[in-house]
């Protein structure tokens, strides 16, 4: 079956432009997180949605970033007023969720951003 | 705060040797830990997970060890191939500030197998 899609693969954009990332979860999967890669940081956990419960955004790094999730499926991850330490590779990641930790996070291919 | 270290940063070895990369993490109040696969450009691949109340996992050429009280896991690769080669990454499945799940990664062990 299909795997976690992003969209677009890569972005350039330049400083101070808004951008918008997309991810489409695998079919069924109920939990949806974002993350980011960076060179200093590594991976970081940014949000996370389940379901229609409202989303747990305890890992923004700035209020320039927002992500919806619409009809429980397709999320939107929203930067506004880009800066170049936005640069990063962000993913996206589903699972099923029958209780916390129980079952593996699948991963999108990512989206490569570059702020000039 | 949860920190994972992997160690070590970068492994380089000849086609079928035997290998273990290392996975340490700082609070044992883990729900599960993963090990993932990444190929460069790519997003990652999980491997293995072994839930908190576990003690190990096997697929196929791969088996990964959990000792949550010690805060340590290895991951084993037996008779290693080149198609082997890539960053793997040890990660832990923690509570949020928020109340939900998130997981904490290390910064990868990136493996490189010889023919």
């Amino acid at each position: 079956g299909a795997g976690v899609s992003q969209s677009p693969s890569n972005k350039v954009t330049e400083k101070g432009k808004d951008v918008e990332l997309r991810c489409d979860p695998i079919s069924g999967h109920t939990a949806l997180y974002w993350y980011r890669q960076s060179l200093g940081q590594g991976l970081e956990f940014l949000i996370y949605f389940q379901g229609n419960s409202a989303p747990d955004k305890s890992g923004l790094p700035s209020d320039r970033f927002s992500a919806e999730r619409t009809g429980g499926s397709v999320s939107t991850l929203t930067i506004q007023r880009t800066q170049q330490e936005d640069s990063a590779v962000y993913l996206c990641a589903s699972s099923l969720v029958a209780g916390l930790g129980r079952h593996e996070q699948y991963f999108g291919p990512g989206t490569r951003l570059t702020v000039t | 705060k949860q920190e994972v270290t992997q160690i070590p940063a970068a492994l380089s070895v000849p086609e079928g040797e035997n290998l273990v990369l290392n996975c340490s993490f700082t609070d044992s109040a883990i729900y599960n830990l993963q090990w993932f696969r990444q190929d460069p450009g790519k997003g990652l691949t999980s491997l293995l997970l072994i839930q908190s109340s576990q003690r190990e996992q096997t697929s196929g050429r791969l088996n990964a060890s959990l000792d949550k009280s010690s805060g340590r896991s290895t991951l084993y690769i037996a008779a290693s191939q080149p198609g082997d080669s890539a960053t793997y990454l040890c990660a832990v499945s923690v509570l949020t500030q928020g109340g939900s799940e998130k997981l904490v990664f290390g910064k990868g062990t990136k493996l490189t197998v010889n023919p």
